[in-house]
């Protein structure tokens, strides 16, 4: 099983900043098979970003994704106040076995 | 629109077995495969499987293989997971969601949620 790490657990800033997410994987995902969501309390995840860095139709330009094999990062340009969340990576170069990341919390500061 | 509503919440003593469904609106119910995903309160996603409701194909997770089954009602436009033998630790929003693409991985559309809770 693939492993995805992501750091840090929690990220404090304030709206109007960056916020850089870290994802990194236990062996190559390739560039492809990395997608991103975001997960607000009493909601359900929405996809964000696929194929490491294709954002899903509908999600603002302010959120980019890049990397490769096993590093990836999410950025956050700009936070704006709906933003603060909590941020789950994924992996599905395998199946079955498709896994989550534990997740980064982006507080407001 | 594309909507999948998912079936209400559950409560289920330690052992017994749950099954919720999973109806879909807005799309061709068999072009696209459905996952099953669950998320335990404080926890992370965890992916159970999928099915392909053309087929009836599935595939598990290692994790819950031979606790969970996954079937499709073509008839009905719905899809449904029980999970067996359930534990305290299943306790657990349960999601399905529609993919991006055809055969995708990509979890793209999601369903409400069914909260089961595992108690005695």
């Amino acid at each position: 099983e693939i492993v995805l790490t992501q750091s840090p657990g929690t990220l404090s800033l304030s709206p109007g900043e960056r916020a850089t997410l870290s994802c990194r994987a236990s062996q190559s995902v390739g560039s492809s098979y990395l997608a991103w969501y975001q997960h607000k309390p009493g909601q359900a995840p929405r996809l964000l970003i696929h194929a490491a860095s294709t954002r899903a139709a509908g999600i603002p330009d302010r959120f980019s994704g890049s990397g490769s094999g096993t590093d990836f990062t999410l950025t956050i340009d700009r936070l704006e106040p709906e933003d603060f969340a909590v941020y789950y990576c994924q992996q599905y170069v395998r199946s079955p076995g498709l896994t989550f990341g534990g997740g980064t919390k982006v507080e407001i500061k | 629109e594309v909507q999948l509503v998912q079936s209400g919440a559950e409560v289920k003593k330690p052992g017994a077995t749950v099954k919720m469904s999973c109806k879909v609106f807005g799309y061709t119910f068999n072009a696209f495969n459905i996952h099953w995903v669950r998320q335990a309160p404080g926890k992370g996603p965890e992916w159970m499987g999928l099915i392909d409701p053309d087929d009836g194909e599935t595939m598990y997770s290692d994790r819950f293989q031979g606790r969970v089954t996954i079937t499709a009602d073509t008839s009905a436009g719905t899809v449904y997971m029980e999970l067996s033998s359930l534990r305290s630790d299943d306790t657990a929003m349960y999601y399905c969601i529609k993919p991006l693409t055809l055969l995708g991985y990509e979890l793209h559309k999601w369903g409400q949620g069914t909260f089961v809770t595992v108690s005695s």
